[in-house]
């Protein structure tokens, strides 16, 4: 049973600049969220999607933008880059009820120059 | 300012001796996760704690919830070198999003 799945591991990309990061859900479970964790803080809650649609928000720009699919699987798009944006960005993934365990993917390292 | 404050942030200790982490607020929670983070890792659940004045024990870890339901501890007993990671706590909101403090990096040295 494989467990979440990020792609790609690393990524390099310049001030400015589009990225798409993808998920793939851990089998069973069709909640996705998306964290960003600079280095040696905590991960801090981007957003949820549930059914298609984001359910919740945290406090991040417009720029962030996501999407899930008829699969489950999910993607996070950054527009216009900023040096501040580079970090850890973690999937997790969950069954719908709150409270339920959401199990992360090993994460995508963004590094923007 | 951290709905969840760790201390201490940073702890580097030689292999054998005990620890305890902390996770302060002034908030009251149902409950409150911790997870280890190793590097390359995501975050992995290590427990859940719903009851003040709740202890759980993992092997050589025992978990805390205070009884306001407002502070948790983390104490690892006679650290080893694979207890090294980041170490989370974490509250749930009912719609499933975690708030993270900021974490204690944890090196145990051999």
């Amino acid at each position: 049973d494989a467990g979440v799945t990020q792609s790609p591991t690393h990524l390099i990309k310049t001030r400015g600049q589009q990225v798409t990061l993808r998920c793939s859900p851990k089998s069973g479970h069709d909640t996705v969220s998306w964290y960003q964790q600079a280095l040696g803080q905590g991960p801090q809650f981007i957003f949820q999607y549930y059914e298609e649609e984001e359910r919740q928000r945290g406090n991040f720009p417009d720029r962030f933008s996501g999407h899930q699919f008829p699969n489950y699987s999910s993607e996070l798009n950054v527009n216009a880059l900023l040096l501040g944006d580079s970090a850890l960005y973690l999937c997790a993934s969950s069954l719908p009820a709150g409270g339920s365990e959401q199990y992360f993917g090993p994460g995508t390292r963004l590094t923007v120059t | 300012t951290q709905l969840l404050e760790q201390s201490p942030q940073f702890l580097s200790i030689q292999e054998g001796e005990n620890l305890t982490v902390y996770c302060n607020s002034s908030s009251v929670f149902s409950s409150l996760q911790w997870y280890r983070q190793e590097p390359g890792e995501g975050p992995v659940l290590l427990v859940t704690v719903v009851t003040g004045g709740e202890v759980k024990k993992l092997k050589r870890l025992t978990f805390q919830f205070g009884d306001a339901r407002k502070d948790s501890s983390l104490h690892i007993t006679a650290a080893q070198p694979g207890d090294t990671g980041l170490y989370l706590c974490a509250v749930s909101s009912n719609t499933g999003k975690l708030i993270f403090g900021q974490g204690t990096t944890l090196q145990v040295k051999p």
